[in-house]
């Protein structure tokens, strides 16, 4: 079946400990990103890559960080969480017509 | 900066119409619509690129006026199924970053 997966997919912690989301999809996709989406306000993206090792920031890349060393998997890393940083984040994978298939979501609250 | 989506909510009645609208300050290459359901992952509805076409998707189709850098999404013959927050995305020059909107609450009513 094709799909996103993500892990976990909640998960509570603590300011300033350093965590990775994994994202991994079995589509041979090579257009792969992260959102975080808010009441109010969304879905935002944070980073979004086009190709193996090829990474660019999207509209709120502040905090995060990520990696794009294979292409099925496309880690989101926080290296110091803060609670602002507390957000519904989707990964997704797009196919090369344009339409996008996103993850089941990870709720990350940071306390 | 965000594409505005207009309007914020809308309530229907089975069967009636409704018309969802997108604007960007920006020069568009595309508009990308999804549907989300409460406590779901959005939905891929369909892509419009630059030449202002128009596509369809069941009873659900768009337009897209590059002139007026504006996308609407038209809901004809709404069925329950069909409520959900609405988003559209938008990409602007050589860049594939995709900005959204904030989001067209819809709900259909029996």
């Amino acid at each position: 079946e094709a799909q996103v997966t993500q892990n976990p997919r909640y998960l509570i912690t603590v300011t300033g400990k350093k965590l990775t989301v994994t994202c991994s999809q079995n589509m041979n996709h090579e257009y792969m990103s992260w959102y975080r989406q808010d009441p109010g306000l969304g879905l935002r993206q944070i980073y979004y890559s086009m190709n193996v090792e090829v990474t660019d920031k999207g509209d709120v890349p502040e905090g995060y960080k990520v990696s794009r060393k294979e292409k099925r998997n496309f880690p989101l890393i926080l290296e110091s969480p803060s609670p602002n940083q507390t957000s519904l984040y989707f990964c997704a994978s797009r196919d090369s017509l344009g339409e996008q298939y996103f993850g089941p979501g990870t709720r990350l609250t940071v306390t | 900066q965000q594409p505005v989506q207009s309007p914020q909510a809308v309530i229907l009645r089975e069967g009636e119409d409704a018309v969802i609208n997108c604007s960007s300050s920006k020069a568009l290459y595309s508009v990308h619509w999804y549907r989300q359901k409460h406590g779901e992952a959005p939905v891929f509805l369909m892509i419009l690129l630059k030449g202002g076409e128009q596509k369809g998707h069941e009873k659900i189709s768009a337009s897209f006026n590059e002139k007026k850098q504006q996308s609407s999404l038209y809901l004809t013959a709404s069925q329950l199924s069909y409520s959900g927050t609405y988003f559209c995305g938008t990409e602007s020059g050589s860049a594939r970053q995709l900005t959204f909107g904030s989001g067209t609450q819809l709900t259909v009513l029996p």
